[in-house]
This record gives C-alpha cells, structure tokens and sequence, in this order.
C-alpha cells in the first residue's frame, strides 16, 4: 500500500479567506512534505517534516503554516494568500531515512480568487 | 547551474519504439535517484528508483546511473501511446532534499 491521501481534491478561497489543506499516510513513513507545482513546471519543495518535526523550510512565505499533529497526518493552513499562490499542493511521504522514494498524493488544486 | 538538468524535450516517438530519457545532477553527494510519470493533471507517481551504479530493470523500463558522470537515463521499451507523459527526473541529495529536473514530456504516436 503506497496509498497518500490528500484532502479535499479541489478548493476554491478568497484572499481573505483561512483554509486547511489535509494529507493522511498510513505506510509507518516518517517524513512527510509538501510540495508546490505551478503548470507545466517541476514540483517545488515548500516543508519537510522529519519524525513530526520541521527540518526543512524552503523559505515559504508565512501565508503558508504547516503542521504535523502525528506522523500521520500533515496539514497545510492557508491564509491571507495571493492569485500567484493558485497550484496543485502535493504531499508526499517516505521513510525518514534520508535516501529512500517518495510517494505522492492525489493534490489539491487551489485556486485563489 | 540548476540542481538537476534534463534533456528538455518534447520527445515524440512512435509506437513500439524506444524513448530515451536523460538527467544530469550537480550535487556529488547525491545517493538516490528517481523517475516519476506524471500524467497530466495528475500527481506524479513513482515508476523507478536506482541506487547503485548500473542498470536497473523493471518491465519495459530501464533506468541507468552512472554517478562518475553525475548522469541518470530511463529508457522505455516497446513504447505505448499510455506512456505519454512528463517525465520528471529526481534526485536526493547531501542535504536530503528530493529535487526534481524539469521534466521531459513524451508523446507515443501510435
């Protein structure tokens, strides 16, 4: 079972607006990331959350909060975002050994009006 | 110099032929090594993952490493017009950040 799921599929917010990204993996993965892909370009590397902590931030913007509550589950809390923030956000979980592949999520294509 | 650099594309084959994908990496460092399809409007999905210098095979894929020359092919055998798709090439490196090249997208005409 190689199985991450994200929620919800699609999401429509104002720039006033506070949303929730949600993804769940149930694989015992111990690293778990969020991604930003823009179309027609690679995906983008935003958090890395290692053993339930943050060890990588890429310089996002704080608009972006990430949060693992436990090694299952990570979110993305949104707020006060910009139309340039419109993508589909991926995550993705591996074996928080460093070196092994990652899995990815269906997205969540957000659209920002 | 970008991270991880491929050969930019579109490649256009067709069915039943080879496409033959390239990716060169700068970080030396570097010790694990993916492609991933992505269809379009879809996630990308893991279809092969090499470690070791070599050739690695799994069906109609191969994937090859050389990390003398910092260089990672994907070769596609007997190609389908259901491989059409980016091809997005993927390195871990020293710092343990999976990196991705810009991907090549292939067309399989049938």
């Amino acid at each position: 079972d190689t199985e991450v799921t994200q929620t919800p599929k699609h999401l429509v917010m104002g720039m006033t607006n506070k949303k929730s990204l949600k993804c769940e993996q149930h694989m015992g993965h111990r690293a778990m990331y969020w991604y930003k892909q823009k179309a027609k370009k690679p995906p983008e590397l935003m958090f890395v959350y290692s053993y339930e902590k943050l060890s990588i931030n890429e310089s996002v913007p704080s608009r972006f909060s990430p949060e693992c509550p436990n090694s299952s589950l990570l979110n993305l809390h949104l707020h006060a975002l910009q139309p340039e923030d419109s993508a589909l956000y991926l995550c993705a979980s591996s074996h928080g050994d460093g070196n092994t592949e990652a899995f990815f999520g269906q997205g969540t294509r957000l659209t920002v009006v | 110099q970008k991270e991880v650099e491929q050969n930019s594309g579109p490649l256009s084959v067709p069915e039943g032929a080879i496409a033959s994908l390239n990716c060169t990496y700068s970080d030396r460092g570097s010790q694990s090594f993916f492609w991933y399809r992505q269809y379009s409007g879809k996630s990308p999905e893991l279809i092969m993952s090499i470690y070791s210098n070599g050739d690695k095979e799994d069906g109609r894929f191969t994937a090859q490493l050389n990390k003398a020359s910092q260089y990672v092919s994907l070769l596609i055998r007997d190609s389908q017009p259901s491989d059409s798709a980016t091809y997005l090439c993927a390195v871990i490196g020293g710092d343990y950040k999976l990196s991705f090249g810009a991907g090549t997208t292939v067309t399989v005409r049938a």
